[in-house]
């Protein structure tokens, strides 16, 4: 059964068109993540929710917002997508707490975006 | 700040050799490393952790080992397999961010097992 579930699995949009990607999970974590992966490089951190609270990285553009609106759902908004946002987006999960804190993340199977 | 540095980015062995790869972290503080495997177009699965605890962990065919004086530890995979082909990412948690639970992504390695 998929855990972490990211729609849609591949995005075309044009150049400054906005966009949003989903991800929703099953496992009731409350820490959510979303990654930028380009080709042959390592996941790169955009921002993550501790439950509700919003933590973003220092050098994550404007043009990427997100949103939570409950635990089980995360969105990525991209403003205004340029040919260089075109890139895997991965949203990850984990369990963070005091009784039974999870050590792993769990990654969905990303959304792939592609900028024309 | 935090960086982690993996070697080789490549390493291309025959099949049923052994492979190392080899990350360093800066952190001192760190104290999770998972390691994941990412097949082309698929999502990073981890393979294998290990806390700072604890020196060495073994699950089958796969081991970590942590050197934490050095900061540095090692993926070792023993009598590979075609499969066991995919980039393999080391990373570090510093303990700064244990509540978050960010981690440090290496640069990655390309593992290929000819038959």
């Amino acid at each position: 059964d998929a855990m972490v579930i990211q729609n849609p699995r591949y995005q075309v949009t044009q150049f400054g068109k906005p966009v949003t990607l989903s991800c929703s999970q099953t496992l009731n974590h409350n820490v959510m993540y979303w990654y930028q992966q380009k080709s042959s490089q390592a996941p790169k951190l955009l921002f993550h929710y501790y439950d509700k609270d919003f933590n973003n990285e220092a050098d994550t553009p404007d043009n990427f917002q997100s949103r939570r609106p409950n635990t089980s759902f995360c969105f990525l908004d991209i403003r205004s997508p340029g040919l260089g946002d075109a890139a895997m987006y991965l949203c990850a999960t984990r369990l963070d707490s005091v009784l039974a804190g999870v050590d792993e993340q769990f990654f969905g199977p990303g959304t792939r975006l592609t900028v024309l | 700040g935090e960086n982690v540095e993996q070697h080789p980015s490549t390493l291309s062995v025959q099949e049923g050799d052994s492979a190392v790869i080899k990350c360093t972290y800066s952190d001192s503080a760190s104290n999770y490393f998972p390691w994941y495997k990412q097949e082309l177009g698929k999502r990073p699965q981890l393979i294998i952790d290990i806390r700072s605890n604890v020196g060495e962990k073994k699950d089958q065919r796969i081991a970590v080992t942590l050197n934490k004086t050095a900061k540095h530890f090692s993926l070792h995979i023993t009598e590979t397999q075609p499969e066991d082909s995919a980039v393999y990412f080391c990373a570090a948690r510093p303990v700064f961010y244990n509540q978050g639970g960010k981690l440090i992504f290496g640069q990655g390695t390309e593992l290929s097992v000819k038959p």
